[in-house]
């Protein structure tokens, strides 16, 4: 089981933001990735092994931890970072994701 | 470019059978590790189902036995057969190509919607 939190963060443009994801058992950081969704639009792959950049993901953000504890960083927020974001393990099926943190605009 | 594209969605009755289609264009699907993935309205991501490449089928414990993933090698489209539809099934359907370990290309989604 993952947990995410805060389950909604309001935050100001060029804020940084800090979202917490924590397994119920230690995953690999080989198997766990975040994922950025915005309204009516398809979730986009952000971080996979934990701490690596997907093509194409600008280098504010990043991705830290091991175990059962993992941190998704953004450090400057722009306009178009607010979303929901999921982290998943993807160990063994079922692949499991947390469930969301939310953030908002203040 | 990798694509994939869903369809097949709709308004189906509870206890109906659906199924959706996803194409792919850019990559080969028989050759490649593709899921499912939904997300209820107002809710998270929920995975549903996983095809590798050699043929091997997992299931989310919610569809299990009602739910059937599959390919056509010569259409080059993965499918979801949903049988039982329950009112819970209400979602938008994500085609998801799996690479390495995540999730790296997602269709933009059909929606199945589950109501009499």
């Amino acid at each position: 089981v993952l947990t995410q939190s805060p389950g909604t963060l309001s935050l100001s443009p060029g804020e940084r933001a800090t979202l917490s994801c924590r397994a119920s058992q230690s995953v690999d950081s080989t198997y766990l990735a975040w994922y950025q969704h915005k309204p009516g639009q398809a979730p986009r792959l952000l971080i996979y092994g934990a701490s690596s950049r997907a093509t194409g993901i600008p280098d504010r953000f990043s991705g830290s931890g091991s175990g059962t504890d993992f941190t998704l960083t953004i450090s400057r927020l722009e306009p178009e970072d607010f979303a929901v974001y999921y982290c998943q393990q993807y160990g063994n099926p079922p692949f499991t994701f947390g469930p969301g943190t939310r953030v908002d605009i203040k | 470019e990798v694509q994939l594209v869903e369809s097949g969605g709709g308004l189906i009755q509870p206890g109906g059978s659906l199924r959706v289609a996803c194409a792919a264009s850019g990559f080969t699907v028989s050759n490649s590790y593709m899921s499912w993935v939904r997300q209820a309205p107002g809710k998270g991501l929920e995975w549903v189902s996983i095809i590798y490449s050699g043929g091997s089928t997992y299931y989310a414990d919610s569809v299990k036995g009602r739910f059937t993933i599959s390919r056509d090698s010569s259409k080059n489209t993965l499918y979801l057969q949903m049988n039982s539809l329950r009112a819970q099934d209400t979602a938008v359907y994500y085609c998801v190509r799996d690479w390495g370990y995540h999730h790296d290309v997602w269709g933009q989604g059909t929606m199945v919607t589950v109501s009499s």
